[in-house]
């Protein structure tokens, strides 16, 4: 069965540095991978998707993230935090491309501070 | 541009009473889903339509149903609500249930059960 897991619930950074989201998956077969982005009091958006065309996918507001099958992880970063980037990212996998074995993380809280 | 429209946005209830979420989405996708989201438990799937007339269950289904109304709409029933119930609920479409089609999702029922 798959997972996934995101190392630390809450990362702060402040405004300009780096960002480095972490993210490990669990699966038998070729996974499909997402990063979602969380603003408060929203629903979930997409910020970007692997599915194996390019190890290195860009997403949407600076974001990208590089699939690494040896460490079994997926990443997300972005080279300098901007105050409007805090939000809830979570990562997600799923096999064979379905949807509906779509599997989310706990999430990560991404702080900013000035 | 509505995407996916959820009601109520806040609903308070008592034990053992029973409720309807709606949701509805305008952006012609075929499959349609119910996610649960608890703090630090990430989004759990509660029963996923991956075509107008089919319901499947997820991860979660237990003490709910669901009806596809049409291409349009997919409703969660709560037939007797309990306390362990309370969570934040999203409706969330996709144009397919493969071809990593991203989820697009509503802006979510925050619900309290009492």
């Amino acid at each position: 069965a798959q997972s996934v897991t995101q190392l630390g619930s809450h990362v702060s950074v402040s405004e300009g540095a780096l960002v480095l989201l972490r993210c490990n998956y669990s699966s038998s077969v070729p996974p499909y991978l997402f990063w979602y982005v969380q603003y408060p009091n929203q629903g979930l958006q997409l910020l970007l998707k692997y599915t194996s065309a390019a190890t290195l996918v860009k997403g949407i507001n600076g974001f990208e993230a590089e699939f690494k099958k040896s460490e079994t992880s997926f990443h997300l970063t972005k080279p300098s935090a901007h105050m409007s980037d805090a939000a809830e990212y979570f990562c997600a996998v799923s096999l064979g491309g379905s949807q509906g074995n779509l599997i989310f993380g706990k999430g990560t809280k991404l702080s900013v501070k000035p | 541009n509505a995407g996916v429209t959820q009601t109520p946005k806040f609903q308070v209830l008592k034990t053992g009473q029973s409720m309807t979420l709606q949701c509805a989405q305008d952006m012609n996708h075929n499959s349609m889903y119910w996610y649960r989201q608890d703090p630090g438990m990430g989004l759990r799937l509660i029963y996923y339509s991956a075509s107008e007339g089919t319901t499947d269950k997820g991860e979660v289904p237990n003490g709910y149903n669901v009806s596809r109304l049409n291409k349009r709409e997919f409703s969660l029933r709560l037939e007797s609500a309990a306390p362990s119930q309370t969570s934040v609920y999203f409706c969330a479409s996709s144009a397919d249930l493969f071809n990593n089609s991203p989820l697009h999702f509503g802006n979510g029922t925050r619900l309290t059960v009492t």
